[in-house]
């Protein structure tokens, strides 16, 4: 079956626009979680879904970072006034259950911001 | 101290030779551990995992783990140049809700 997959695959914006990034996980998978690699960097977590509990929003780096998931489908990331410190490569990845379960990533979507 | 820390590298090694990659972590009721390859603008991608301490083996890699340590590192045997990318180990936390990733251990292995 197809894997996970994300849009835009790019994306430039100006500074103080708001973005909307998707992440369509493979299906059956009820875990689903958010990171951001800055050029060189390692992954950063920010969000993680499963199922139909509430979220770990522990890693979302300010009130501009915000993301929904509904049920155990697409899950959509918000980025609200963006700063050019928000540029990076934004990775969805999804797992078929919480705990052990290995994660496949994405694509990822670059965002530029100007 | 960060959760979990690898050497950035670059770590050059000798085609053919045995590069050994290492990673330590500080939650120690973590109970599962990830290696990642990730080549340049691409996504990371799942060499191995191990829950257990001791060697796991797979092919050219093996991945060992010691929790009395906090530690957990990955061998590859017999190094090709396909292998040069940048390494990431991760962990899972001790509540398995979320797992933390470390900044990577950039490989190089040179004809």
């Amino acid at each position: 079956g197809a894997g996970v997959s994300q849009s835009p695959s790019n994306k430039v914006t100006e500074k103080g626009k708001d973005v909307e990034l998707r992440c369509d996980p493979i299906s059956g998978h009820t875990a689903l979680y958010w990171y951001r690699q800055r050029l060189g960097q390692g992954l950063e977590f920010l969000i993680y879904f499963q199922g139909n509990s509430a979220p770990d929003k522990s890693g979302l780096p300010s009130d501009r970072f915000s993301a929904e998931r509904t049920g155990e489908s697409v899950s959509t990331l918000t980025i609200q006034r963006t700063q050019q410190e928000d540029s990076a490569v934004y990775l969805c990845a999804s797992s078929l259950t919480r705990g052990s379960e290995t994660q496949y990533f994405g694509p990822g979507t670059r965002l530029l911001v100007l | 101290q960060k959760e979990v820390e690898q050497n950035s590298g670059p770590l050059s090694v000798p085609e053919g030779a045995i590069a050994s990659l290492n990673c330590t972590y500080s939650d120690r009721g973590s109970q599962s551990f990830f290696w990642y390859r990730q080549y340049s603008g691409k996504s990371p991608e799942l060499i191995m995992f191990i829950y257990s301490n001791g060697d796991k083996e797979d092919g050219r890699f093996t991945a060992q783990l010691n929790k009395a340590s906090q530690y957990v590192s990955l061998l590859i045997r017999d190094s090709q140049p396909s292998d040069s990318a940048t390494y990431l180990c991760a962990v899972m936390d001790s509540s398995a809700s979320k797992i933390i990733f470390g900044s990577g251990t950039r490989l190089s292995i040179r004809p």
